[in-house]
């Protein structure tokens, strides 16, 4: 079974600062992936990045970064030059090689204050 | 490009009304398809998931059911809703290998009074 642990119910942060957001999770794969989504308030979820299990290096997107620590089992996203844009509902989530359910963690809500 | 079209956008039924949402993409063939359900405040929950026509993979209870009559078209149905099937209705695709992003539609949002 996969499981995905997001401890911050909400986060603060102030517009050009960057800004950390959590996530571990736990699976018996081997090969995994594992996604970020941001929710606006109107509801779509939006794809931000991917990190695989065997990717060495950290992905980025843009102002988006995995932070990828694989004998932590943590994926962290981080945020540089925040813009008030960016407030929004964060997911973090997985697929487990061995199927196709993408798992998603109960989500950040991160405020950009100006 | 692909795009993923779901409606209607909001939905109101009272109970023990039937259900039936509908989800098409476009632009790309053999997708993998799902259905997901998210409470207000809370995660998102995989209803069903679907890697080719004809197989449907359920993972909630019974009130539900999907149906993929064609390649790109996914539908989410009910008989008789519930109260507790009122949430934000969110279809998604994704191609090719397992580990590949999830896409997701612009949601339904369904309250059953």
């Amino acid at each position: 079974a996969q499981k995905i642990t997001q401890t911050q119910p909400g986060m603060f942060v102030q517009e050009k600062e960057a800004v950390t957001l959590d996530c571990t999770y736990d699976t018996s794969d081997q090969s995994y992936g594992l996604f970020w989504y941001k929710q606006p308030s109107s509801g779509e979820m939006i794809f931000l990045i991917y990190q695989g299990s065997y990717d060495e290096q950290n992905a980025t997107e843009g102002r988006y970064s995995l932070n990828f620590q694989k004998a932590r089992k943590s994926a962290n996203l981080v945020i540089s030059a925040s813009q008030l844009g960016d407030s929004a509902m964060y997911f973090c989530a997985m697929i487990g090689g061995s199927n196709y359910k993408l798992t998603f963690g109960k989500g950040t809500l991160l405020t950009v204050n100006p | 490009s692909q795009t993923i079209h779901q409606w209607p956008a909001t939905l109101v039924q009272p109970v023990g009304s039937p259900l039936s949402l509908e989800c098409t993409v476009e632009g790309t063939s053999n997708p993998n398809l799902y259905w997901y359900r998210q409470a207000a405040g809370r995660g998102l929950q995989l209803l069903f998931y679907s890697i080719g026509i004809g197989q449907i993979s359920s993972e909630v209870p019974q009130n539900l059911s999907a149906s993929r009559p064609q390649d790109r078209q996914f539908i989410l149905s009910s008989k008789k809703l519930l109260l507790s099937d009122s949430g934000f209705y969110l279809c998604a695709w994704s191609v090719g290998q397992i580990l590949s992003p999830l896409h997701f539609g612009n949601g339904t949002r369904l309250t059953v009074t």
